[in-house]
């Protein structure tokens, strides 16, 4: 059974700090996706990535995927208030299937 | 753009009550997903299809049971609500894995409180 578990919980952060969330997963998959919530909202999709080594950056956010440690990164640089939100990884349970188990999501809040 | 409804943003309902969530997507994609989204918790998969009338338990099935009689449409049913089943009820659409673009749309959440 997957399991995936996201590192912290809650992250209170100064604007300009730079920072990282952790998301590691229990067995083999090919596919790990980084989501944004804001508070009230459903989910938006940050980034998709689908081979090891895979690097993907978006203005302040960069996501990695590294496959043999089942281990994916979401690096926040030169925090700013905007980017307070609940970020969730999801992993798919197997090549063979597209069925999505997410983590327990992070909770950042940026401050002045 | 990927549209995903849910056909309530807020419900109530009472302890016993058959309830029905309602869930359209029109970007003809073949999976879709029902989820619970609770404090601490994150979100917990209830019940994932991959093609009408197929569909599979996700981790907290119990308690729910889903239809998908068409493409584009998928419903979670409450059998008899408890309160504890109030909860955020999210739903999602997605391609199969063998696309490129494969991530997950949600729609916007139906807020159930069951009383």
């Amino acid at each position: 059974e997957l399991k995936v578990e996201q590192n912290p919980l809650f992250l209170s952060m100064q604007e300009g700090k730079n920072y990282t969330i952790y998301c590691n997963y229990s067995t083999t998959s090919d596919r790990l996706y980084w989501y944004r919530q804001d508070p009230g909202k459903s989910l938006e999709s940050l980034f998709v990535l689908l081979s090891n080594g895979a690097v993907k950056q978006e203005g302040r956010l960069m996501a990695s995927l590294d496959t043999k440690a089942r281990l994916s990164t979401l690096h926040i640089t030169a925090a700013v208030h905007d980017l307070s939100a609940t970020y969730f990884c999801a992993v798919a349970t197997s090549y063979n299937t597209d069925k999505l188990i997410f983590g327990t999501g992070t909770r950042l809040q940026v401050f002045p | 753009d990927v549209k995903v409804t849910q056909s309530s943003r807020y419900l109530v309902k009472r302890t016993g009550e058959k309830v029905f969530l309602e869930c359209v997507q029109d970007m003809d994609h073949e999976n879709m997903f029902w989820y619970r989204q609770d404090p601490g918790l994150g979100l917990r998969l209830i019940y994932f299809s991959y093609d009408v009338k197929m569909k599979e338990k996700g981790d907290i099935p119990e308690g729910y049971s889903v239809s998908r009689e068409k493409k584009e449409r998928f419903s979670l049913i409450l059998e008899s609500a408890s309160t504890n089943q109030t909860s955020m009820y999210l739903c999602a659409s997605s391609l199969p894995g063998v696309d490129i673009n494969t991530e997950a749309f949600f729609g916007q959440g139906t807020r159930l409180t069951v009383v």
